[in-house]
């Protein structure tokens, strides 16, 4: 069982919509949750980090954290075509390595 | 944000030479950096934990003589592809880690080098 799973996609929405992009992890002692954006041929772009349950929200985006069901989630508001990217969650303990998901695809559509 | 920096971008070389890449953390510092690579549409791949002053650490499947890794400074790795092949022919991206964060979200990526051997 990998330690992230993050469904791949792709997924396409039309601009102005709200999108959720999810991953499960399968370890409790993960203590910190972050959600990675990479253009195409870019290094990933750190969007938000959290170590708790609940919401932190930053401008359109709010990153979701249920540790009881080891589920974590990004909501974009309002998409934007320069939205469309590749989202990947990381998870992490302590100061040990990231654990990336897959990624997902998103293509948000004028 | 905190800025990490690789150089080269792109790097196109013939099959058989050696390669190297930087890179570099520019406003902080970094005891820790990774080397990863990513193939088209998929994920990153960690291949390597650098620590600054000692060995790297591999992951599983990476051949430490073919990919050798040097951690000199705080501020500074580099990972040399040796005798490459086009089989080696991937996106490299390195990642710094801020030594002043503690947890997660101070681990910062390059832009990646994309790396083609002929």
């Amino acid at each position: 069982q990998k330690e992230v799973e993050q469904d791949p996609g792709p997924l396409s929405v039309p601009e102005g919509a709200i999108v959720s992009l999810n991953c499960t992890y399968s370890n409790s002692a993960f203590q910190y949750f972050m959600w990675y954006r990479q253009y195409s041929r870019k290094g990933p772009e750190l969007l938000m980090y959290t170590y708790s349950s609940g919401n932190k929200e930053d401008g359109r985006f709010t990153a979701q954290v249920d540790k009881s069901s080891k589920y974590i989630s990004l909501f974009i508001r309002d998409s934007q075509p320069s939205d469309s990217a590749t989202y990947l969650c990381a998870i992490q303990t302590g100061a040990n390595n990231l654990f990336f998901g897959t990624g997902t695809r998103l293509t948000v559509i004028p | 944000g905190a800025v990490v920096s690789q150089h080269p971008s792109r790097v196109i070389c013939k099959s058989g030479t050696s390669v190297k890449i930087e890179c570099r953390s520019l406003d902080f510092q970094a005891t820790t950096m990774f080397w990863y690579r990513q193939f088209p549409k998929q994920s990153l791949m960690l291949m390597a934990t650098s620590n600054e002053g000692s060995k790297a650490t591999y992951e599983q499947g990476v051949e430490k003589d073919k990919f050798l890794i040097n951690h000199a400074s705080l501020t500074l790795s580099t990972l040399t592809v040796t005798s490459a092949h086009p089989e080696d022919s991937s996106f490299y991206i390195c990642s710094a880690r801020d030594t002043r964060l503690a947890g997660g979200g101070g681990q910062y990526f390059g832009p990646g080098t994309r790396l083609t051997v002929l």
